[in-house]
């Protein structure tokens, strides 16, 4: 079964609005990390936002936010005030001890902000 | 500055030929990993290391080996064996290896391209 999943493979969004990119997981453990990574064309990888399982709040960290629904297993970031430098892949993640404390990625959503 | 370092950018070899890829870290972490992105898609680990002088097979293991005989240092080698090693091959590292809140640093990646 798919621990991540991803449902958009691409995204568009105008420049200055909002975006909702999908992200369910799959997972026995009650003790567990998500995050957001974002990897422009270059290829790095940049570390977005992080959510515990145990966290009460919706983690956010500037214009990003994590829409963290435990019952649903969801962890959908959202961007607000999109810019072109948002352009890039998106990929989420979950570690736990389900899966040896490893970090498992989604496929990820490549997301396009237009002017 | 405190980061990873990933060399080359881009590597050429031929068919046939084992290749080392290098990985530094001057984060003092324990952990270290080696992941393979394919085109579009997302990262599959090909091999982790908690602690110096150990590492444990990832999802991915076949056509590679490592080493991690300094805590700075986890060097892949792309072997023979491996039928597709054309790939972009992401090297990162984390605080620890056992706890789900410490997200990864991630290098900026050797492209691979075997003919």
């Amino acid at each position: 079964a798919q621990k991540i999943t991803q449902t958009q493979p691409g995204m568009f969004v105008q420049e200055k609005e909002a975006v909702t990119l999908d992200c369910t997981y799959d997972t026995s453990d009650q003790s567990y990390g998500l995050f957001w990574y974002k990897q422009p064309s270059s290829g790095e990888m940049i570390f977005l936002i992080y959510q515990g399982s145990y966290d009460e709040q919706n983690a956010t960290e500037g214009r990003y936010s994590l829409n963290f629904q435990k019952a649903r297993k969801s962890a959908n970031l959202v961007i607000s005030a999109s810019q072109l430098g948002d352009s890039a892949m998106y990929f989420c993640a979950m570690r736990g001890l389900e899966y040896g404390n490893k970090l498992v990625f989604g496929a990820g959503t490549i997301l396009r902000v237009k002017s | 500055d405190g980061g990873i370092t990933q060399s080359p950018k881009y590597l050429f070899r031929k068919e046939g030929q084992n290749v080392t890829l290098s990985c530094e870290q001057n984060l003092n972490h324990d952990a270290m990993y080696w992941y393979r992105q394919d085109p579009g898609q997302g990262l599959r680990l090909i091999y982790y290391s908690q602690i110096v002088n150990d590492f444990q097979k990832g999802d991915i293991a076949e056509g590679y080996s490592v080493s991690r005989e300094k805590k700075e240092s986890f060097p892949l080698t792309v072997t023979s064996a491996q039928k597709n090693p054309t790939a972009f091959y992401l090297c990162a590292s984390s605080p620890r290896g056992a706890g789900s809140s410490y997200e990864q640093y991630f290098g900026p990646g050797t492209r691979l391209t075997v003919t």
